[in-house]
């Protein structure tokens, strides 16, 4: 069946260095969207992406959608603790079904 | 208002006993679905509901039943508890199928021993 491949599976970072995950599908999504689960906690829903070549902020965090709508990615900048958690994405193909990233584990090094 | 709440959020069964696992949400959404998450492997569909009174199946619905007599409620069942179904399932509920954001339960941590 249809995938989305994220990755990398874990990103270890020092507190203020910056984390990218990345997102890809091997056909058109519809939209795609990003939520964040904190440890032990449930999925939160961050954003969702329409457009082709869309590019979105929330203060530290970007996200963009490629223009061939079949990868995405999440950027932050300047990571703090508060931002440790898992992240992913989940991208509604032709049928609007939506397909779930594996996720990105976020650790801050102490 | 509470959003998607979930019941009970832990349970340990012995194989082969029966459980249900109960999702309610109150914002009226039409859309519902049951997830697991495991270790590294995200979130997976195993059910999900487009209405009162339909269900239809995910991506992994063996060994699992659900129903949806009220809107607000989302039952998932397992008829023979199985090892392989310990697991953290999480209810979701939408108000679009094809543009809207899941909003989801805390979450259920069920241990099959």
């Amino acid at each position: 069946g249809q995938q989305v491949m994220q990755i990398p599976q874990y990103q270890h970072v020092q507190e203020g260095e910056d984390f990218t995950t990345y997102c890809n599908s091997s056909t058109t999504l519809s939209n795609i969207q990003w939520y964040k689960q904190r440890p032990g906690g449930h999925p939160v829903f961050l954003i969702q992406l329409v457009k082709s070549g869309e590019v979105k902020k929330q203060k530290r965090l970007t996200f963009q959608f490629g223009e061939a709508k079949k990868n995405s990615s999440l950027h932050i900048t300047a990571t703090q603790t508060t931002d440790v958690g898992t992240y992913f994405c989940a991208g509604r193909d032709s049928n609007y079904q939506l397909i779930w990233g594996a996720g990105t584990k976020l650790i801050i090094k102490p | 208002n509470a959003g998607v709440t979930q019941t009970p959020k832990f349970r340990v069964l012995k194989t082969g006993q029966s459980m249900t696992l109960l999702c309610a949400q109150d914002m009226n959404h039409e859309y519902m679905y049951w997830y697991r998450q495991d270790p590294g492997m995200g979130l997976r569909l195993i059910h999900y509901s487009v209405g009162e009174g339909t269900t239809a199946k995910g991506e992994v619905p063996d060994g699992y039943n659900v129903s949806r007599l009220k809107k607000q409620n989302f039952l998932l069942g397992l008829e023979s508890a199985a090892p392989s179904q310990t697991s953290v399932y999480f209810c979701a509920s939408s108000y679009s199928w094809t543009n809207g954001e899941l909003f989801f339960g805390e979450g259920s941590r069920l241990t099959v021993l």
